[in-house]
């Protein structure tokens, strides 16, 4: 149980494109979503809670026009990077909120962008 | 402003010995902490967690040591085994509800056969 999938695993696109990215929770329903980004070697920065039927919220420096988040269902989350540059690039990973213990997040597999 | 970390960036351990990763904070609201395991180009996997009321959780091979006073915490795995090379990540969030982790730099953690 507990599983959460992201979609595309990965992506390389040009700069000025924007890429959709997905994150559904496969075997449970998730009012609450977090994306976070990693750059190598380096830790996982929160970058937006994304709930259910309601604006997120991003993080302080994150800016929310360029990464568009929407939480439509209880079990998918989508993040979009608009007009996304190579300092985009990065490692894009949602996890969701599960019913067990208190903050205990799944997180999904996790997308690699590359910007051209 | 790095409120976790984990000064160590990597580990290694023989098979079958104990392996100690370790984790400070510096953020004294913090009242909830969590470790997650990480392989390459995936997601992190949750493994133990420990509220600011207890000082140890255990959970099979691994254990988790809180020392509020000193605001630190570890993670002990025993025996090691070669599947547990990976990156290890502590978490920490604070307050009933509030669901925001802040993660630590990881530690890799090689187990040598």
């Amino acid at each position: 149980g507990a599983v959460v999938s992201q979609h595309p695993s990965w992506v390389i696109c040009k700069s000025g494109t924007s890429v959709k990215i997905e994150c559904r929770s496969l075997d449970f329903q998730a009012t609450t979503m977090f994306w976070y980004r990693q750059f190598p070697k380096q830790s996982l920065m929160l970058m937006a809670t994304s709930n259910e039927g309601s604006k997120a919220t991003h993080e302080q420096g994150v800016e929310k026009d360029k990464f568009l988040i929407n939480h439509a269902s209880l079990t998918l989350s989508t993040l979009t990077v608009t007009s996304a540059h190579p300092e985009d690039s990065s490692f894009y990973i949602c996890s969701a909120r599960g019913t067990g213990g208190h903050n205990e997040q799944f997180f999904g597999p996790g997308t690699r962008l590359t910007v051209l | 402003d790095q409120q976790v970390k984990q000064n160590s960036p990597s580990l290694s351990v023989q098979e079958g010995r104990i392996s100690i990763l370790n984790c400070d904070y510096t953020n004294s609201m913090f009242d909830y902490f969590l470790w997650y395991k990480k392989y390459p180009a995936e997601g992190p996997t949750f493994l133990i967690s420990i509220s600011s009321i207890k000082d140890k959780n255990e959970d099979g091979r691994f254990t988790v040591f809180l020392n509020k006073s000193a605001k630190h915490l570890s993670l002990h795995i025993v025996p090691s085994q070669p599947g547990d090379s990976a990156v290890y990540f502590c978490a920490a969030s604070w307050g009933f509800g509030n669901e925001k982790l802040t993660f630590g730099t990881g530690t890799r953690l090689t187990i040598i056969p």
